[in-house]
């Protein structure tokens, strides 16, 4: 089984549709955890991190559920700069191994 | 925030030549830098986690003479593709994370996109 998995997509949606995408991990001890968005051919770049109580950065919300041991993110009013390949990171108990999901590739369309 | 920087971005060479890449966090110490690869259409593959001042821990499968790691600095990781052949061509990006708390995240560099002809 692997640590990190993410639905590969891809997810096309309109703007201004809300689209959500979860990731489940394997590992229970599992500190801290991430999403990242990678554009084609460019580097992973931070979206945020997953705080136990959830948070929110705009339209942008993250959710961790330690009990399922999964994570979500949930983007409201969609624009087309928001397609891109949205990667789920967990960081492991051993704080140096981090755990990439294979991404999920959003396509927003007009 | 934390930057990080990657150089070359693009390399094209002959097969045998050797390709050295840097690594570098601009406005914070990395204690731990990490090297990953990453093929067309798939994931970000591990190479390698470095630590400042000691050898660097590979990922099964990775060849430590092929793919020399120095980390030398909390500033400066560097990677080097030794006899570079036509399979070793792919996008090379490291990432790089401050020490403290164990939740910080990484942040990655531009990436290197190397081509072996």
């Amino acid at each position: 089984r692997k640590e990190v998995e993410q639905d590969p997509g891809p997810f096309n949606v309109p703007e201004g549709a809300t689209v959500a995408f979860n990731c489940t991990y394997s590992n229970s001890a599992s500190q801290s955890f991430f999403w990242y968005r990678q554009d084609c051919r460019k580097e992973p770049k931070l979206l945020m991190s997953v705080y136990s109580s959830g948070n929110e950065d705009g339209r942008f919300t993250a959710q961790l559920n330690r009990a399922s041991q999964y994570i979500s993110l949930l983007i409201r009013d969609s624009k087309l700069s928001d397609s891109a390949t949205y990667l789920c990171v967990v960081n492991a108990y051993n704080f140096n191994k981090f755990y990439f999901g294979s991404g999920t590739k959003l396509n927003v369309k007009p | 925030g934390a930057v990080v920087s990657q150089h070359p971005s693009r390399v094209i060479c002959k097969s045998g030549t050797s390709v050295k890449i840097e690594c570098r966090s601009l406005d914070f110490q990395a204690t731990t830098m990490f090297w990953y690869r990453q093929f067309p259409k798939q994931s970000l593959m591990l190479m390698a986690t470095s630590n400042e001042g000691s050898k660097a821990t590979y990922e099964q499968g990775v060849e430590k003479d092929k793919f020399l790691i120095n980390h030398a600095s909390l500033t400066l990781s560097t990677l080097t593709v030794t006899s570079a052949h036509p399979e070793d061509s792919s996008f090379y990006i490291c990432s790089a994370r401050g020490s403290g708390q164990s939740n910080q995240p990484q942040h990655f560099g531009d990436g290197t996109r190397l081509s072996i002809l």
